[in-house]
């Protein structure tokens, strides 16, 4: 049973749209991230937050941007959207000295 | 700092055993280790600590060794369900959030 939701799934999407990523988790956690993975690649971390109205770049340059308006709620938006951000996105959550939860991911395709 | 993660690939018979390993070359506070299947999302395994002892999970057991910033996943008597990709992520900084990801360790289990 999913404790964090990511939405949507599969997403195709023209060049120079604005898109948002959603993110939520029903757990309670204060910290949230964003990464992002090419199939077969590892994962590089885009965007994290440590709490409401918390929010940091990762290690990897990114042109997306996030908002922490609520605890449960983590959005990653793309104002226009090129082919190179066609990937997929994992959301994750934590909390204390337990491990990631990742959601199911958005694949991400723009043509 | 990204971990390295050896070996790159490792291909098992059911029930033999398989060792991966995880250095960094900064100082680590944990190290994590997750299982993706193929168009799945990651999957926690166990963390483990500075300071912390060996930890175990099935017959999917690990290390840390702080004085080499080392870590090793160790898996025993390998089932089927074992296959998959395998990352270690880590923190330094006495922290254990903002995790960084090695380039995974892809595992076959064949019958």
């Amino acid at each position: 049973e999913a404790d964090i939701y990511q939405t949507p799934r599969y997403l195709v999407i023209g060049t120079g749209k604005k898109i948002t990523l959603e993110c939520s988790q029903t757990m309670g956690h204060d910290k949230m991230y964003w990464y992002q993975q090419d199939p077969g690649m590892e994962l590089h971390l885009i965007h994290y937050s440590y709490g409401v109205n918390s929010t940091e770049k990762g290690d990897l340059s990114s042109e997306s941007t996030v908002s922490r308006i609520r605890t449960e709620h983590f959005p990653l938006t793309l104002e226009s959207a090129r082919p190179s951000h066609t990937s997929q996105y994992l959301c994750a959550s934590s909390e204390l000295v337990n491990g990631y939860t990742f959601g199911s991911g958005t694949r991400l395709t723009v043509v | 700092q990204q971990p390295v993660q050896s070996p790159q690939a490792v291909i098992l018979r059911e029930g033999e055993d398989a060792v991966i390993n995880c250095s960094s070359s900064k100082a680590l506070y944990s190290v994590h280790w997750y299982r993706q299947k193929h168009g799945e999302a990651p999957v926690f395994l166990m963390i483990l600590l500075k300071g912390g002892e060996q930890k175990g999970h099935e017959k999917i057991s690990a290390s840390f060794n702080e004085k080499k910033q080392q870590s090793s996943l160790y898996l025993t008597a390998s089932q089927l369900s074992y296959s998959g990709t395998y990352f270690c992520g880590t923190a330094g900084g006495g922290s254990n959030y903002k995790l960084t990801f090695g380039k995974g360790t892809l595992l076959t289990v064949n019958p």
